[in-house]
């Protein structure tokens, strides 16, 4: 159980364009979301929780018009990166918390989604 | 949230019991001690969690000193599958609570064979 899946799993874009990653929780209901990015030999920063039905909340220093994240449903949330740039470039990582199966508040985090910015 | 001291890396020899310690001198009442560990080019993974007893579940055992200043992730038999990077952090609540996950450098762990 507590699986949580992201799409997709790899992406070439290139430089002005956008590309959106969603992440769902696929066997329990989410009412938060977490999105992370992590550069290489770097730990994983946290850019933003989502909550769903309400904007998200950012981390300072993180462009919330640049990330644009919805979280329409329980098992579902999406990052859009906007105008990405080759800086953009990184690995970029979902997480829920599981509130209503075990109720233990567990964060479970998907396999990640690695964006190249050409 | 209470910031955690973690060696940079480990070896550890493959069957044998890898201990990876983590200081956590600041931490409050209410903060519980989790560990993740991240494989390479994977999302984190969840061991355990802990507030000041003793746990133990079918990957990992917690052991928290009394004081609650430190605590140590037991891998009883580790495998070459272990090899990764584990995160020692501290935060509030465990169950409804709110808290965000604070990842720091962790500890490379490296299992030979």
């Amino acid at each position: 159980g507590a699986v949580v899946s992201q799409h997709p799993s790899w992406v070439i874009c290139k430089s002005g364009t956008s590309v959106k990653i969603e992440c769902r929780s696929l066997d329990f209901q989410a009412t938060t979301m977490f999105w992370y990015r992590q550069f290489p030999k770097q730990s994983l920063m946290l850019m933003a929780t989502s909550n769903e039905g309400s904007k998200a909340t950012y981390e300072q220093g993180v462009e919330k018009d640049k990330f644009l994240i919805n979280h329409a449903s329980l098992t579902l949330s999406t990052l859009t990166v906007t105008s990405a740039h080759p800086e953009d470039s990184s690995f970029y990582i979902c997480s829920a918390r599981d509130l209503i199966g075990t109720g233990s508040g567990e964060q479970y985090f998907g396999p990640g989604t690695r964006l190249t910015v050409t | 949230d209470a910031k955690t001291t973690q060696p940079p890396s480990m070896d550890c020899a493959e069957g044998r019991a890898a201990n990876l310690p983590c200081n956590h001198s600041t931490i409050s009442g209410n903060e519980y001690v989790y560990w993740y560990r991240q494989i390479h080019s994977q999302g984190p993974q969840y061991i355990i969690h802990g507030l000041k007893n003793n746990e133990t579940n079918e990957m990992a055992s917690l052991i928290i000193t009394e004081d609650r200043k430190s605590s140590t992730l037991i891998l009883p038999h580790a495998t070459l599958r272990d090899t990764a990077v584990y995160y020692c952090i501290v935060r509030v609540g465990g169950g409804t609570s709110y808290g965000k996950l604070t990842f720091g450098q962790g500890t490379i762990l490296t299992v030979h064979p």
